[in-house]
């Protein structure tokens, strides 16, 4: 079955950078984009950035672009997000989700969520 | 970037009443590209309506999805209890993708 496991929970300084692992099994990997969401506690959704797990090819949400890097390794069909320049309005829940590359559909598989903190 | 606007807020309604939610964008959405998830306390969002109008795999029929261009709406027929939670549009036209607000959905 699909399954996306991600890292577990990490607390960071202000300042920091903290990376969150998407390790992704029971599909093709590189038939999929893999996205980045954040919630932080209690608010909606925001959207991070894409990483074409085919070509590489990413594109981050205009507020993270410069601080934030999404790569991925094919070799063990698992996504990476970095995230620099922490601040306390980084903590949030991350999550990392599929879509499929060439489809009209949309985010139809999500992990579980990364606790990020951000605390001095 | 495209900014979602939800309405309402929040919708207080009964069991076996018919639910109607909204999504504006502030420009038209590409190929109609925009998705609804429901997401519960602690669980993670489920698709329910991709490309405005289909239902994702396993979603009942109860839920649809219409609209196109800067207009849409998901409409639940007749609410069971199951259906109280929060639900979110997203569009996925042009990137950087965007997600609206969301709407609670509570029980009156």
């Amino acid at each position: 079955q699909v399954q996306l496991v991600q890292s577990g929970a990490e607390v960071a300084k202000p300042g920091a950078s903290v990376r969150v692992s998407c390790k992704t099994s029971g599909y093709t990997f590189t038939a999929y984009y893999i996205h980045w969401v954040r919630q932080a506690p209690g608010q909606g959704l925001e959207w991070v950035g894409w990483i074409n797990t085919n070509s590489s090819g990413t594109f981050y949400g205009h507020r993270f672009q410069g601080r934030v890097s999404v790569t991925r390794d094919t070799s063990v069909n698992t996504a990476y997000m970095d995230l620099s320049g922490l601040t306390p309005d980084d903590t949030a829940f991350y999550y990392c989700a599929r879509d499929p590359i060439g489809s009209s559909s949309a985010i139809d598989y999500w992990g579980q969520g990364t606790l990020v903190t951000v605390s001095s | 970037e495209i900014v979602l606007t939800q309405f309402p807020g929040t919708l207080s309604l009964s069991p076996g009443e018919r639910a109607t939610l909204s999504c504006r964008a502030s420009q038209s959405i590409a190929s109609n590209y925009l998705a609804w998830y429901q997401q519960k306390p602690g669980q993670t969002p489920r698709l329910l309506i991709y490309a405005a109008s289909n239902r994702a795999t396993g979603i009942p029929d109860r839920f649809s999805g219409s609209g196109s261009g800067t207009d849409f709406t998901l409409t639940i027929s007749r609410l069971e209890p199951e259906d109280f939670a929060m639900y979110h549009c997203q569009q996925y036209g042009d990137s950087p993708l965007t997600f609206g607000q969301g709407t609670r959905l509570e029980i009156k």
